[in-house]
């Protein structure tokens, strides 16, 4: 399965797009890209997930590059609510008695803080 | 809509003590369930998946057990405590086939 690299943490000013970026060189064809965050104490929230083009929702953008080796989430007015561990993670097939699940491992994130 | 319970919210057990933590979904049939352990300080790890009833999967080898008695219930037991077993339990759901996972409140177990 295809491992992603963050750096460990990120400081953002409020009301500034805030540009998290993961590296994932060895993601196969068929992976996609999910981007979830954990506010402290809280359960994972899902953000955006994508494949090759680029995606954009209520809560973020997600830009790809062409070759898929890297991404970058964009947060693009920050405030001090997104103060959280932004997880970028490449979808694992499962495969069990013939039904796929969706299994996603989860590495160290970044920790965004939005400063005032 | 759907959603997901988790309980107990805290639990604080001495070593050596048995555990069962519990996971039930509601608005959804025949969900893939999930068991994830965060130790203070680190990512999520992934410890049990199941696809179906009785279908469990173990992810890493531990001290802890899971299981699926009915379609939207998932417990994670274990016999006998361990310090390292402390943690924030996360049990989490999918649609089959879908790229999301709805994750739960968490219990937080401090193991003394």
């Amino acid at each position: 399965d295809a491992k992603t690299t963050q750096p460990p943490s990120m400081d953002c000013a409020e009301g500034r797009a805030a540009n998290l970026p993961c590296n994932h060189s060895t993601i196969s064809g068929n992976e996609y890209v999910y981007w979830y965050r954990q506010i402290h104490s809280q359960g994972p929230q899902y953000i955006i997930h994508g494949l090759k083009n680029n995606e954009t929702n209520e809560m973020a953008s997600l830009i790809i590059t062409e070759d898929r080796k890297s991404s970058t989430l964009i947060l693009p007015h920050a405030t001090l609510r997104d103060t959280a561990v932004y997880y970028c993670i490449v979808r694992e097939p499962l495969i069990l008695n013939n039904n796929a699940g969706n299994m996603l491992t989860f590495g160290g994130g970044t920790r965004l803080m939005v400063k005032p | 809509s759907q959603t997901i319970h988790q309980w107990p919210a805290t639990l604080v057990q001495p070593v050596g003590s048995p555990l069962s933590l519990e996971c039930t979904v509601e608005g959804t049939s025949n969900p893939n369930l999930y068991w994830y352990r965060q130790a203070a300080g680190r990512g999520l790890q992934l410890l049990f998946y199941s696809v179906g009833i009785g279908q469990i999967s173990s992810e890493v080898p531990q001290n802890l057990s899971a299981s699926r008695p009915q379609d939207r219930q998932f417990i994670l037991s274990s016999k006998k405590l361990l310090l390292s077993d402390s943690g924030f339990y996360l049990c989490a759901w999918s649609v089959r086939d879908s790229y999301e996972q709805y994750f739960g409140p968490g219990t937080r177990l401090t193991v003394t």
